[in-house]
């Protein structure tokens, strides 16, 4: 099964900042999709990524807001931009795989 | 678009005991996966379910979609503290036919706490 390989693991930003998260795969994969879990919340999809295309992004999600970039098969950024406390959440990003899902540990985003 | 509803919200067993956790769907399941979550992790996969009438079973953790494959169940046997987290069930797409070729729609978890 394919294993991820997620960064930061957590991060504390300023307000009005962005910031970037990481995910490399060992392996390639065709879909990689972007989570975000509010406190005491379930997942929520923010997008799709594929390589070499855009996002595609759920109703309630932005491209200037959740910029994605899939430069790869085995890589993909989600930034976070013009941060405020609302966003303050746990980012997951997720690979398809044959009989199932892997997802990434996590990065646990607070915004002061 | 695909609600999934778990119950209960929240489960408290002593050591040993045997628990069930819901998910239930409006709709047909194509895929149901099941996942546990740590506090502040990432999500540990559990099982997939895709048939109707399927059941599996992992160490001491049974997952069964039921033949109308509108209703999911987990059940722990012999719990133990190692158990203890959020355990999350996962829709796959209609779409995409419950193959890992499209997002998973989430329940809302079930927090367990398993007291020694």
């Amino acid at each position: 099964s394919a294993v991820i390989s997620q960064k930061p693991s957590r991060d504390i930003c300023q307000r009005g900042t962005s910031l970037t998260i990481q995910c490399q795969v060992d392996s390639q994969v065709t879909m990689m999709f972007w989570y975000r879990q509010q406190p005491g919340q379930s997942l929520t999809l923010i997008a799709t990524a594929n390589q070499g295309s855009e996002a595609t992004y759920e109703s309630g999600f932005v491209i200037d807001k959740f910029p994605i970039s899939r430069p790869n098969l085995t890589f993909s950024t989600l930034t976070v931009s013009n941060m405020s406390p609302e966003d303050s959440s746990i980012y997951l990003c997720s690979v398809a795989r044959v009989g199932g899902y892997t997802f990434g540990s996590g990065t646990r985003l607070t915004v002061v | 678009s695909q609600e999934l509803e778990q119950s209960p919200q929240s489960l408290i067993v002593q050591e040993g005991k045997n628990l069930t956790i819901n998910c239930t769907s409006s709709k047909t399941l194509y895929g149901l996966y099941w996942y546990k979550q740590k506090y502040g992790e990432g999500l540990i996969f559990l099982m997939m379910l895709q048939k109707g009438g399927e059941e599996k079973s992992h160490e001491k953790i049974t997952a069964k979609l039921d033949e109308k494959k509108q209703q999911s169940s987990l059940h722990i046997t012999a719990s133990q503290p190692s158990h203890a987290g959020i355990y999350l069930c996962g829709a796959g797409s209609e779409r995409a036919g419950g193959t890992s070729y499209g997002k998973l729609t989430f329940g809302q978890g079930t927090i367990l706490t398993v007291h020694p």
